[in-house]
């Protein structure tokens, strides 16, 4: 069965720590995301990679950076942490293919104090 | 540019009853679509997705969603929900570039 795996279900942190938030995939995905969930918004691409190494911004990568170092693991840093980016994080992969679906994680939900 | 509309934001059904859950989406090409489900506290699973093909696609749990090109729709329908079905639903557009743009969501409420 295929698997995305978000290392952290719950996190509380502090204003300004430095957070990470980890993401494996067991499926040969060539392509991850990271996604932020927040009530009435649906769900917001902060930003996704479609190779090692590779990544791109999404449509709110503000306050974020990733790093994808191997193919199957794909993290999202929060520098400086914020209240404002208390929210849930969703990661999700795919095949490069057309059409290709996403398979996600259980998300992580972050709560900055 | 993309976008995705789910003009409910909740709705509420009783048990037995039947569903349609609407989506609304802006995409210039041939979408594809999918809809999925997520359970309070999970990730999303997806129900049933639309490439080419019959208009009318079945995916898991009973479910099933219309491609209406002309009314750029693909809503989803259920005969008959059960206790179970209670969850929060998302629309979303793919494109050809493995971007996928998301509805708001609808959250389902189902009456026993």
């Amino acid at each position: 069965d295929v698997k995305v795996t978000q290392s952290s279900r719950y996190l509380v942190k502090r204003t300004g720590e430095k957070v990470f938030l980890e993401c494996v995939q067991d499926m040969d995905h060539e392509n991850m995301f990271w996604y932020r969930q927040d009530p009435g918004l649906g769900l917001r691409l902060i930003y996704f990679s479609y190779d090692v190494k590779m990544k791109e911004k999404g449509d709110i990568p503000e306050g974020y950076s990733v790093s994808r170092e191997k193919k199957e693991r794909f993290s999202l840093i929060l520098e400086s942490a914020s209240t404002n980016q208390t929210s849930m994080y969703l990661c999700a992969s795919c095949l490069t293919s057309a059409a290709g679906e996403l398979f996600f994680g259980e998300g992580s939900r972050l709560t900055v104090l | 540019a993309q976008s995705v509309t789910q003009p409910d934001i909740h709705i509420t059904v009783s048990e037995g009853a039947s569903l349609e859950l609407r989506c609304n989406y802006s995409y210039g090409a041939t979408p594809y679509l999918f809809w999925y489900v997520q359970s309070p506290g999970q990730g999303l699973q997806l129900l049933l997705k639309y490439f080419s093909g019959d208009t009318l696609v079945q995916g898991i749990k009973g479910f099933e969603a219309e491609f209406k090109r002309s009314q750029s729709s693909f809503n989803l329908r259920k005969p008959s929900v059960h206790w179970s079905d209670a969850a929060e639903y998302f629309c979303a557009v793919g494109d050809n570039f493995n971007k996928f743009y998301f509805g708001s969501g609808t959250k389902l409420n189902v009456k026993p």
